[in-house]
């Protein structure tokens, strides 16, 4: 079965300094993996995707995330946090060859605060 | 492109009432999906609708929960006889063509059970 794991529920930064939030996935398949973005009371807002094209991947606002198939990883960073990036972030990923069963399997989330 | 439009956007109601809500998808999307998001969790995949078929539905919570999609456009999701586990967000999302194609959120509906 795939999933994917966020290994850490919350990241604190300083504003200007670079950003990590980290997932791992598991997966049979060459998977399709995605970031979403949650500000509070909202919907999710799609950051960037990896569908087995190239191995970095850049999304808005300045995020990027590297698909590394020998470490299972997919870590988004960008390189100076602003005060506007405080949301939870979700590392995503849909099962099936190809995405083929097309719906989504969220982790349980990042929490970004950003201080001032 | 208006967006993925959910109503409404918050719902209060007493255990044992049924619910209603409706997500209207981006235009020529085809696909459209529903998932139940609980505090500090993950948004849960319920059901999707590629048109107006819907080709999974397992993952309803409970015979409690169903959803249409009559003309392959607008899509409502009822809960009967809610209890006070139901109390969450429900997101809808719709997307074009296949499975990998990115979804697109709407904002949700907070159902909250008193």
């Amino acid at each position: 079965a795939q999933s994917v794991t966020q290994l850490d529920s919350h990241v604190s930064v300083s504003e200007g300094t670079p950003v990590l939030l980290r997932c791992n996935y598991s997966s049979s398949y060459s998977p399709s993996l995605f970031w979403y973005v949650q500000h509070p009371n909202k919907g999710l807002q799609l950051l960037l995707k990896y569908t087995s094209a190239a191995t970095l991947v850049k999304g808005i606002n300045g995020f990027e995330a590297e698909f590394k198939k020998s470490e299972t990883s997919f870590h988004l960073t960008k390189p100076s946090a602003h005060m506007s990036d405080a949301a939870e972030y979700f590392c995503v990923v849909i099962p099936g060859v190809g995405g083929s069963q097309g719906n989504l399997i969220f982790g349980k989330g990042t929490k970004l605060s950003v201080k001032p | 492109d208006t967006g993925v439009s959910q109503n409404p956007r918050h719902k209060i109601t007493k255990r044992g009432q049924n619910v209603t809500f409706r997500c209207d998808p981006i235009s020529e999307h085809n696909r459209l999906y529903w998932y139940r998001q609980t505090l500090g969790q993950g948004p849960e995949f319920l059901t999707y609708f590629q048109n107006e078929a819907q080709l999974e539905k397992s993952r309803l919570l409970s015979d409690r929960f169903s959803a249409e999609r009559p003309k392959g456009s607008f899509s409502t999701l009822e809960i009967q006889r809610t209890e006070q586990g139901d109390s969450a967000m429900y997101l809808c999302a719709s997307s074009l063509g296949t499975g990998n194609q990115p979804q697109h959120f709407g904002d949700g509906t907070r159902l909250s059970i008193l």
